[in-house]
């Protein structure tokens, strides 16, 4: 069975503070995919990032930085200079490339609030 | 180059009456996801459509649950004989045809229903 945890459930910074939103993954399959998704109060759920798991490779984008450590089976998200914007739920997500390919499984979220 | 789209957006309803939702997926986007989330959780994974093919359902989907996907274009999901637990927010989403398992879901934003 594939599992996320989200550890954090809440997380309140004052503005232009760094922030990391960590992600711990747990899957039998040694082909999979990683992302994170933003959910603002409207309830969209915005794709921010995927990863393969054959890509270790940390990623940048603008203020936002991923880095996946598959030793750790970690997948944690940075924003640098957070902004009021920034407020909103965090998920990550997981899914598999066996026989449940299209499925996602999600974390319960990390609520993160960004104070002016 | 328009988003997932749903609707509709808000719906309460009294306990035993039947709601449909719709969506419309992204154009060219072959498979399409249902999924639930409730308050304080990320979202469980209900039913997927491959074109008009419905090739799982998740035990979360009761009998009162049907979706449908007639033409393997929009899809519409019926609760007949609504209950109060029924009271989440329904999330649809697509992603295109399967060139890799990797391909990003992108979601709508959301059928908030309400069962008083």
């Amino acid at each position: 069975a594939q599992k996320v945890t989200q550890a954090q459930t809440e997380i309140s910074v004052v503005e232009k503070e760094d922030v990391t939103l960590d992600c711990v993954y747990e899957t039998r399959d040694t082909t999979y995919y990683l992302f994170w998704y933003k959910q603002p109060p409207s309830g969209e759920l915005v794709f921010l990032i995927r990863r393969n798991s054959f890509d270790e490779q940390n990623e940048i984008s603008g203020r936002y930085s991923w880095n996946f450590q598959k030793s750790t089976s970690s997948f944690n998200f940075t924003i640098t200079a957070s902004q009021v914007v920034d407020s909103a739920v965090y998920f990550c997500a997981l899914k598999g490339a066996g026989g449940s390919n299209y499925k996602l499984t999600f974390g319960k979220g990390t609520l993160l609030t960004v104070n002016p | 180059d328009t988003g997932v789209s749903q609707n509709p957006r808000h719906k309460i309803t009294k306990r035993g009456q039947n709601v449909t939702f719709r969506c419309d997926p992204i154009s060219e986007h072959n498979r399409l996801y249902w999924y639930r989330q409730t308050l304080g959780q990320g979202p469980e994974f209900l039913t997927y459509f491959q074109n008009e093919a419905q090739l799982e359902k998740s035990r979360l989907l009761s009998d009162r649950f049907s979706a449908e996907r007639p033409k393997g274009s929009f899809s519409t999901l019926e609760i007949q004989r609504t209950e109060q637990g029924d009271s989440a927010m329904y999330l649809c989403a697509s992603s295109p045809p399967d060139s890799f398992s990797g391909n990003t879901i992108y979601f709508g934003e959301g059928s908030w229903l309400t069962v008083v």
